[in-house]
């Protein structure tokens, strides 16, 4: 089975503390993603990942960056916390080429005071 | 672009009887149609996908997804309802390569199930 793992479940943190979410895959997959899930508007696509040390821009990818030096692992990164980014965020992996099944982390819920 | 809408924010169906999770989808191109469950405060689960082929597609717990293209459509079914499917469903749609095929998805459908 394709596990996902999420550093966290839960974090609290400060306004402009930097944070960082990491995100580890097991199946070898080339592409990663982080999408962020806020009530009634569904997932929104951060940032995603094709290849080590490749990384793209997604739909919201404002006060963020991102880090993939190891194929396994997809790191997101605040770069200064904001209340705004409160959020459940979520990461995914999958195989290269379009047909192919994401699978999901369990999420880590980001709280910023 | 690609996406997908979810007409409905909540559905409320009673144990045993049939449930319909709806999805409409504006695609340019063929769609690539996933269905994923969440359950409180965890990921989502993959359940089903079209890709292409029959359009009746079957997937885990006893769920299926019908593919109508002229209704532009991509609803999930299951015939007799159990109070443990209550959970958030959402529909997404494949975007294409240069999102590294990520997946656009709806707002989300909330499932009740009824003793």
């Amino acid at each position: 089975d394709v596990k996902v793992t999420q550093s966290s479940r839960y974090l609290v943190k400060r306004t402009g503390e930097k944070v960082f979410l990491e995100c580890v895959q097991d199946m070898d997959h080339e592409n990663m993603f982080w999408y962020r899930q806020d009530p009634g508007l569904g997932l929104r696509l951060i940032y995603f990942s094709y290849d080590v040390k490749m990384k793209e821009k997604g739909d919201i990818p404002e006060g963020y960056s991102v880090s993939r030096e190891k194929k396994e692992r997809f790191s997101l990164i605040l770069e200064s916390a904001s209340t705004n980014q409160t959020s459940m965020y979520l990461c995914a992996s999958s195989r290269g080429g379009g047909a192919e099944t994401q699978y999901f982390g369990p999420g880590t819920r980001l709280l910023v005071l | 672009a690609q996406s997908v809408a979810q007409p409905e924010d909540q559905v409320n169906v009673a144990e045993g009887n049939p449930l319909t999770v709806k999805c409409t989808y504006s695609v340019s191109g063929n769609p690539y149609l996933f269905w994923y469950v969440q359950y409180p405060n965890r990921g989502l689960q993959f359940l089903l996908k079209y890709i292409t082929g029959d359009n009746l597609v079957k997937g885990s717990y006893g769920f299926e997804a019908e593919f109508n293209k002229s209704q532009t459509s991509f609803h999930l079914k299951k015939p007799s309802a159990l109070v443990s499917d209550s959970a958030l469903y959402f529909c997404a749609v494949r975007d294409g390569p240069n999102s590294g095929y990520a997946l656009n998805f709806g707002k989300g459908t909330s499932l009740l199930v009824t003793p």
